[in-house]
This record gives C-alpha cells, sequence and structure tokens, in this order.
C-alpha cells in the first residue's frame, strides 16, 4: 500500500508563480525524496531530506520536513512551463525500498 | 549522472506471447533493481526487488510465474511477462541503486525511461 499521499492532486498555476505540493506518511523514515515524471517517462530523483534534517534547498527548489507531523513539503519558486510533471514523493528507510505517494500533477501555464 | 537505460520503449504484442524488458545501468553497478507498474494518472506499484545473483522478492499479489525477474549481472535486469493478456497491458518502469554511493546519496534511485506495453 502506498504510505505517502500528497496533496493537491493537481495544482495548475502560471508561469512566474510558486508551486507548493505536500506529502503526509504513516510510519518512522529515514529520508524523504521528491521525484519528478513527465508524461510517460521514468522518474527523475529532485531532492532527499534526511530525517534529522527540517529544510533543504537546491536551486528553486526548497523542502522542509516535519517528522512530528510526519510531512513535507515540496516548494517550486519562479515556475517556468517546463516544470510542469507529475511529483512524487518517496520514503524509505536505510537500505530498503522507498515508497511512493499519489503524486501530484503540476501545471505551469505560459 | 547515473543512467539507467531500459528497452524497448513499447511494445504491442498478441495476447499469449511473451515480452522481454531489459533495465541496463550503463555507468554504473547496481547490487539492487526494482520492477513497477504504473497505470494512467496513478502512482508507481512496486512488482518485485531484483538482487543480482539472487531470486527475486516478489510483493504481495505479484505472480512470481507469470512476471519472471532475471538479474543475471550488475548492469542487467530482465522483466518477462510470460503469456501476457490484455489486463497485464501497463506501464513498467524500473530503477536502480548505485552499489557506490554512500549515506543519502545510496538512497536515490535512477530510473529508466519506462515501458509501455499494449496487449491486444
Amino acid at each position: 500500500s502506498q504510505q505517502g499521499e500528497e496533496d493537491p492532486q493537481a495544482l495548475s498555476i502560471q508561469e512566474g508563480e510558486n508551486a507548493t505540493m505536500n506529502c503526509s506518511y504513516k510510519t518512522s523514515i529515514n529520508n524523504l525524496q521528491w521525484y519528478r515524471q513527465n508524461s510517460g517517462r521514468g522518474l527523475v530523483h529532485l531532492i532527499l531530506i534526511r530525517s534529522n534534517e527540517r529544510e533543504k534547498h537546491s536551486g528553486r527548489l526548497r523542502v522542509t520536513l516535519d517528522t512530528s507531523k510526519k510531512s513535507s513539503s515540496l516548494l517550486i519558486t519562479a515556475s517556468r512551463a517546463a516544470d510542469t510533471a507529475s511529483y512524487f514523493c518517496a520514503t524509505g528507510t536505510s537500505g530498503s525500498r522507498l515508497t511512493f505517494g499519489e503524486g501530484t500533477q503540476l501545471t505551469v501555464n505560459p | 549522472g547515473a543512467v539507467v537505460s531500459q528497452h524497448p520503449s513499447w511494445v504491442i504484442c498478441k495476447s499469449g506471447t511473451s515480452v522481454k524488458i531489459e533495465c541496463r545501468s550503463l555507468d554504473f553497478q547496481a547490487t539492487t533493481m526494482f520492477w513497477y507498474r504504473q497505470f494512467p494518472k496513478q502512482s508507481l506499484m512496486l512488482m518485485a526487488t531484483s538482487n543480482e545473483g539472487s531470486k527475486a522478492t516478489y510483493e504481495q499479489g505479484v505472480e512470481k510465474d507469470k512476471f519472471l525477474i532475471n538479474h543475471a549481472s550488475l548492469t542487467l535486469s530482465t522483466l518477462t511477462v510470460t503469456s501476457a493478456h490484455p489486463e497485464d497491458s501497463s506501464f513498467y518502469i524500473c530503477s536502480a541503486r548505485d552499489r557506490r554511493g554512500t549515506g543519502g546519496d545510496f538512497e536515490k534511485l535512477f530510473f529508466g525511461s519506462g515501458t509501455q506495453l499494449s496487449v491486444l
């Protein structure tokens, strides 16, 4: 069963706006990762945050993790049309498989 | 970065035939590869975990005799859908972990581009 639940399921914004996606999970984790998937393609790793970290940045991406609430958020700043894709969170424990959330479909309108 | 090549990208076959999908890590060795199935607008469903030189570990509900997985080397895993039927039509994706990774890098997965299987 999927541990991660993401919201919103779909998000449509204008180019230049910020996009925020949320992920909640149920069990203890070692790390949480975000992946991006363009339609009909494989997933691309975006960023990993460990359970002892609260915030991490990579370019226009900002990820937060709140282990007390078992939730994470992915913020994409100054969005571009090329950011249009599905975004998945994935939770993992050390050395084990990842469990993927249901995903958020982001559409950035030019 | 690490590259995973998945072939073919798409395949159309008649019901009853078998289809083999290959997943190769091009510039790294992968002790573990994962096979997923994905339906339109849905998440990835893990089918099995493939370890080099040993039998694959299948998830509950996945028929191991129908979805044959072979991981004969550190760079190649194959998924064979045997006696395919229309209900097997789906998007299949493989991923691999780089054995050289340490700490958080080891936890990252590198994905193939997926295979769209259509069974007529």
